[in-house]
This record gives C-alpha cells, structure tokens and sequence, in this order.
C-alpha cells in the first residue's frame, strides 16, 4: 500500500508497550483500522477508529488519531509473546457504498521473552 | 468451520502455467476481495466484486483474471503465470450493510504460490 507507510519492524521486551505507528493519506477517510496476521493465517480486525475521534481504549489496546498529521498509533499496554504478529494498518477510501480499504505495509512486532 | 475458505493452500508451478485460486465463504457476504501480499509491501489489492454481477480491478490487476460464480466464490486467475507472481494470495469478504462504516473484511487463511 504506497499510500500508507509503516516502520517494518518492532521488538520489545515482555511486559512492556508497545507502539507502532501508521501514516495515512487521505484525509477523508472515515474509518482507520488495525488489522492482525499471526503466522500462517490471514489478517483480523483488531481494533478500529472513526475519524471524528482522537483515541479509543479497548482492554490493552490503546489508538490515537492524529488527523492533523494524518497518523495513527497503535499501543499494547503489558505485550505478551501471544502478540507477535504483523501489524496492519489501513484506511478507508471511496466512501460510502463504494469503499474500499487500502493496508499499509505491516509491521512486525517481535515479542522477546 | 472456516468461514472462508482457499484452495489450494499451497501451489508450486511453472512459469506460463495457467493457475486458478479458489475462494468460497458461508458468511452470506455480498462483497469479496483478492489481495496479494509480498514482504514489505503490504496487502495490495488485485480484484473486488460488490456482488454477483460486478467485478472491479483494483491496483494491481494485470496478469490476473477473476470469475465471481456465485455470491460464495470468487476465483482468482493467473492465466500465464510468471515468477514475479511469487507471493501469499489472500482472499476476503465484507458485508454492503457496514460500507462507509466499520466495514470489517474478513479473510482466508490464505494461498501461498510459487512460480517457477
């Protein structure tokens, strides 16, 4: 997805956070969302956010919006080894009836014990 | 059970074989998606269908061919494969209900293709 960009690659330590971050294009884009693929399977939503928000707390999972600069970030407060995965981000473009999802270049997150 | 499900799962082929993905879900989803995806590059879309009757190529779509059969399947076509087609092939559905809103796609486990 050459119109959304992600850092390639995370490690961090068990226990402690993690951010990963996610920088998007459109402007209009209503809904940004976050996608997980654990190995050998296909991507799953994670978490989402709409546009007129700033950040959305889900258990562990903390999203921030920035629309100003268009980025998107993503926290896992207390990572466990079971979140190693590739993060997606992606953004929502056509709008309405004809909406698509464009994905970032996903991020791996490697959790060391 | 898988609510969508590909075939084969693994595919090694030579080049300027013809290939045929195949896709199938019970989710009752009008909307179906092929993406590819390459290390680095992210998941690139390749086809989109909103229903039956309406096919769309998405950014990357040369090369490629797709059949919608029925609102179930969508097949994936590579009518003479080539190795810069190497990849993880990955198919998924939304439903036209939460178009413009949550829009959540889900997604196949997956084909992984090697051309030779």
């Amino acid at each position: 997805g050459e119109d959304v960009e992600q850092s390639l690659f995370l490690s961090v330590r068990e226990g402690d956070s993690s951010v990963i971050n996610c920088t998007y294009t459109d402007s209009s884009s209503t809904y940004l969302y976050w996608y997980k693929q654990e190995p050998g399977a296909g991507l799953q939503l994670l978490t989402y956010i709409f546009s007129n928000m700033d950040m959305k707390q889900d258990q562990r999972l903390t999203v921030l919006l920035n629309k100003k600069d268009k980025h998107l970030s993503l926290r896992i407060a207390d990572t466990q080894t079971g979140d190693s995965a590739i993060y997606f981000c992606a953004e929502s473009k056509g709008g309405g009836a004809t909406n698509k999802l464009i994905f970032g270049t996903g991020t791996l997150l490697a959790v060391q014990p | 059970d898988a609510d969508v499900t590909q075939t084969p799962r693994n595919r090694i082929t030579k080049t300027g074989k013809r290939i045929m993905l195949e896709c199938s879900q019970t989710k009752g989803h009008d909307r179906m998606y092929w993406y590819r995806q390459d290390p680095g590059l992210g998941l690139r879309l390749i086809y989109y269908s909103f229903d039956v009757k309406d096919i769309n190529k998405g950014e990357i779509s040369d090369g490629y061919s797709v059949s919608r059969q029925a609102q179930a399947k969508f097949s994936l076509s590579l009518e003479s494969a080539i190795p810069n087609q190497t990849a993880l092939y990955f198919c998924a559905t939304s439903d036209t209900r939460f178009a413009g809103r949550t829009d959540e796609q889900f997604f196949g486990p997956g084909t992984r293709l090697t051309v030779l």
